[in-house]
């Protein structure tokens, strides 16, 4: 039981690259999410998936889109990237997406655009 | 204002003393509140969960609620280097039950 799973672990982009995050978890949770981590900053939702085919967008989600493909995997995707997405990406999932849910980290996925 | 303020710290505590993290909110009407530790190059994980006024004991972890103040703290008894750590105040917005909102974090350090 690998909880979450994240894919890369590292990733360096140039300005204007597209790449795809890769999350995946074995839960079986119905609601996932991705979050930015910058410092000083928290962890901001960048977008969620309540359930299996919905997506719903967070407090920045300028810059970035999502596929919850299956229960299993939610993707985020930067279409052309820019120096203000280096960040460390964190994906996470809960059974319901709802209080008193837990929501379970996945180990992040360090970005750096230059 | 923020919506979630955390001290940043770094607070340091010897071992075997109490650590008192805390946070303030702005939005009354948020329901749920959190605290996730988070190792140094680690993701965060759920530690304490809170959700009526009062206090809620789980070891040597002590979450408090006072919605009336607008604030959460995190009380840990008996602390070891172990516990060294950022610590996240998170909490349930009103109208977005679903998103969490979280602080910036406090840095705890517990000395040896």
């Amino acid at each position: 039981n690998a909880g979450v799973t994240q894919t890369p672990k590292f990733q360096v982009l140039k300005t204007g690259q597209s790449m795809t995050l890769q999350c995946a978890q074995d839960m079986n949770h119905n609601s996932m999410y991705w979050y930015r981590q910058d410092p000083g900053m928290g962890l901001r939702l960048i977008y969620y998936s309540a359930s299996e085919g919905t997506t719903d967008k967070g407090e920045v989600p300028n810059g970035y889109n999502v596929s919850r493909l299956n229960k299993r995997e939610f993707s985020l995707r930067l279409e052309s990237a820019a120096p203000s997405q280096t960040s460390v990406y964190f994906c996470a999932s809960s059974e319901r997406g709802a209080p008193p849910d837990t929501q379970y980290f996945g180990p992040g996925t360090r970005l750096t655009v230059l | 204002q923020k919506e979630v303020e955390q001290n940043s710290g770094p607070l340091s505590v010897p071992e075997g003393a109490i650590a008192s993290l805390n946070c303030t909110y702005s939005d009354r009407g948020s329901q749920s509140f959190f605290w996730y530790r988070q190792y140094s190059g680690k993701s965060p994980e759920l530690i304490m969960s809170i959700y009526s006024n009062g206090d809620k004991e789980d070891g040597r972890f002590t979450a408090q609620l006072n919605k009336a103040s607008q604030y959460v703290s995190l009380l840990i008894r008996d602390s070891q280097p172990s516990d060294s750590a950022t610590y996240l105040c998170a909490l349930t917005r009103s109208g977005s039950a679903r998103q969490l909102t979280f602080g910036s974090g406090t840095q705890l350090t517990v000395l040896p």
